[in-house]
């Protein structure tokens, strides 16, 4: 069964940092994989995804994210984070463009300043 | 920039009543979907609908719920007889197959009494 790990609930950063979001997913072909962005009271916004090609793909916001097929691994990485970084980050799997997505826990930044 | 809306944010009901949320996809997409967030646990997909059916439901989904597209525009949540469990955070979102991405409004809070 598919399934999306991050094993960070909650990560705390100072302002100008660098910051890696973990996140590991079990799935038995190659997947898509997602990572989302949810500021309080906002919907999800997509911050970039991998369907193919080259394993390290940029996003929005300054964010990028490497895949990893052997280590099962999609972390999310920005070089220096700012405070409008803090939100709730969700990584996700899906079979396919338009199927289902599979979150993970979700992983809450805080950033100081 | 187009964006996927959802009515009420906040809904509040008693245990054995109807609600039915209401969503308005972005205009030219085709695909949509429903999940829902129980507060502390993981966003977990509900029902996507394609072509004016379900294309596929999750387990959650069962006979109590029930999705609609009745003028083309919108896209509704109902649920018939809700329980204290029904009481989370639910997200619509769309696609559009030229994207790649599901879009997702704000979320409607149900909190079932």
């Amino acid at each position: 069964a598919q399934s999306v790990t991050q094993p960070d609930i909650h990560i705390t950063v100072s302002e100008g940092a660098s910051l890696e979001l973990r996140c590991n997913y079990s799935y038995g072909a190659t997947p898509y994989l997602f990572w989302y962005v949810q500021s309080p009271g906002q919907g999800l916004q997509l911050l970039l995804k991998y369907f193919s090609g080259d394993t390290l793909v940029q996003g929005i916001k300054g964010f990028e994210a490497e895949f990893k097929r052997s280590q099962s691994s999609f972390n999310l990485r920005k070089p220096s984070v700012h405070w409008s970084d803090a939100a709730e980050y969700f990584c996700a799997v899906g079979a396919s463009p338009t199927g289902k997505l599979i979150f993970g826990q979700g992983t809450t930044l805080q950033v100081k300043p | 920039e187009p964006e996927v809306t959802q009515t009420p944010s906040h809904q509040v009901t008693q245990m054995g009543q109807e609600v039915i949320l209401r969503c308005v996809p972005i205009s030219n997409h085709l695909y949509f979907y429903w999940y829902r967030q129980i507060l502390g646990q993981k966003v977990e997909f509900l029902v996507s609908f394609y072509n004016n059916e379900i294309s596929e439901k999750s387990e959650i989904f069962d006979d109590q719920f029930s999705v609609e597209r009745p003028d083309g525009s919108n896209f509704t949540l109902k649920i018939r007889s809700t329980k204290l469990e029904d009481s989370a955070m639910y997200f619509c979102a769309s696609l559009t197959s030229s994207s790649d991405e599901q879009y997702f409004g704000p979320g409607t809070r149900l909190t079932v009494t």
